[in-house]
């Protein structure tokens, strides 16, 4: 059993770049999450998705955008990247809202 | 403000020696409370989850407690092991579907 899985494992992107950060999970879970992880910070919130062809901004969303056309899958993009977009991006899937949540390896992105 | 806060920040134990990790919150309506465990490089992984009426709750060596009326909320590790060394991430949940309040974590490490 897979669980969450991310790719790619990490990348690194020019200014101006764009890329779409992959996120598919195998437990049928409706709720997915995209995070974001910088140093000594916790973890934020970027989009969420309740299910299929259903997204939600969460606490930074700016400069990301998501799409939600099956269960399985919850891609990220980012249009245009730039430097304060340098992080660790987390996926997550969950079987309801108050339920535990299972988290991918996470993908890590520098943007120079 | 919802606020989750934890600490110590870091901490250095003993293998085999006990620590108890602490986590205070702001967080309002309250619907629960989760431990992650974070290994260096890795997703997050569930350790515990506590609704308001659950004081305590065991997971093996890994022990929560809930004191909801002072906000407050510890993570016991007994006979500590070298496995152990990670980031503890204490989650607070308000109702809803996108309302989860990260702490910062504890950098535990287990030394032998």
């Amino acid at each position: 059993n897979a669980g969450v899985t991310q790719t790619p494992k990490f990348r690194i992107l020019k200014i101006g770049q764009s890329m779409t950060l992959q996120c598919t999970q195998d437990m049928n879970h409706n709720y997915m999450y995209w995070y974001r992880q910088d140093p000594g910070m916790g973890l934020k919130l970027i989009y969420y998705s309740v299910g299929a062809g259903i997204t939600d901004k969460g606490e930074v969303p700016n400069g990301y955008n998501v799409s939600r056309s099956t269960t399985e899958d919850f891609p990220l993009r980012l249009e245009l990247a730039a430097p304060s977009q340098t992080s660790v991006y987390f996926c997550a899937s969950s079987a309801r809202a108050q339920q535990p949540q299972h988290f991918g390896d996470g993908t890590r992105l520098s943007i120079l | 403000k919802n606020q989750v806060e934890q600490s110590p920040q870091s901490l250095i134990i003993l293998e085999g020696k006990n620590c108890t990790l602490q986590c205070n919150y702001t967080v309002s309506p309250f619907s629960n409370l989760r431990w992650y465990k974070q290994d260096t490089g890795r997703g997050p992984v569930s350790l515990t989850i506590m609704t308001f009426s659950e004081n305590t709750k065991s997971n093996g060596r890994y022990t929560a407690t809930l004191d909801a009326d002072t906000k407050q909320s510890s993570l016991h590790i007994t006979a500590s092991q070298l496995s152990d060394s990670a980031s503890y991430i204490c989650v607070v949940s308000a109702t809803g579907a996108n309302n989860l309040f990260f702490g910062t974590g504890t950098r535990l490490t287990v030394i032998p």
